[in-house]
């Protein structure tokens, strides 16, 4: 079955704390993942793939196929990035399911 | 950057009535737009993938005679509820697959459509 898991609803962590949203996947082929983020009042946009092995915004995020898990990492949280957080699986032909989300909350 | 309009961003209808939001790519084509539904305090679910030219492919559940979709053109798709029913109310959100030669696939998401359905 092709599922994703977001375990955590809601993260809350004060402001220069590291963060770290879980994700776990489940699927049969070669998986390409996503993070996507909803920040207050806009749009789904992408934050990053796990093909591009890059960093936006800090934040960071590596597969690991022998633990089925594609967590989000940034070393030191900002109140800006308080958002909506989901990962998100490509299942053939950019099909892609997605995450339940985590909302993380950074306060000051 | 590549960006997608949804109109109208809201809704509200009576019950028994058809509804049509539209999906548009501003800036750039789209041979394929996606159709998810969000209920509240839930995850995206996708309904259906809309291509140019040719017929919509729906998800497992979906029911396609409920759901119309038509992707008439490279910059618009439209997803038409028919006959909607309270239990249809949710917000719908489009998005937009660009493809450029020697650019990575990506995926925008239109800002949603809340229908409420009375």
């Amino acid at each position: 079955a092709q599922r994703v898991t977001q375990p955590e609803k809601l993260l809350s962590v004060f402001k220069g704390a590291p963060v770290e949203l879980k994700c776990n996947y489940s699927y049969s082929g070669s998986p390409e993942l996503f993070w996507y983020v909803q920040y207050s009042r806009q749009r789904l946009q992408l934050l990053l793939r796990h093909i591009s092995r890059e960093s936006i915004k800090g934040f960071t995020a590596d597969l690991n196929k022998g633990e089925t898990s594609f967590h989000l990492k940034k070393p030191f949280a900002q109140e800006e990035d308080s958002a909506m957080y989901y990962c998100a699986l490509n299942t053939g032909f950019q099909k892609l399911v997605f995450g339940t989300g985590t909302r993380l909350l950074v306060s000051p | 950057g590549a960006v997608v309009s949804q109109h109208p961003s809201r809704v509200i209808c009576k019950s028994g009535t058809s509804v049509k939001i539209e999906c548009r790519s501003l800036d750039f084509q789209a041979t394929t737009m996606f159709w998810y539904r969000q209920f509240p305090k839930q995850s995206l679910m996708l309904m259906a993938t809309s291509n140019e030219g040719s017929k919509a492919t729906y998800e497992q559940g979906v029911e396609k005679d409920k759901f119309l979709i038509n992707h008439a053109s490279l910059t618009l798709s439209t997803l038409t509820v028919t006959s909607a029913h309270p239990e249809d109310s949710s917000f719908y959100i489009c998005s937009a697959r660009a493809v450029r030669t020697g650019v990575t696939d990506t995926q925008y998401f239109g800002p949603g459509t809340r229908l409420t359905v009375l």
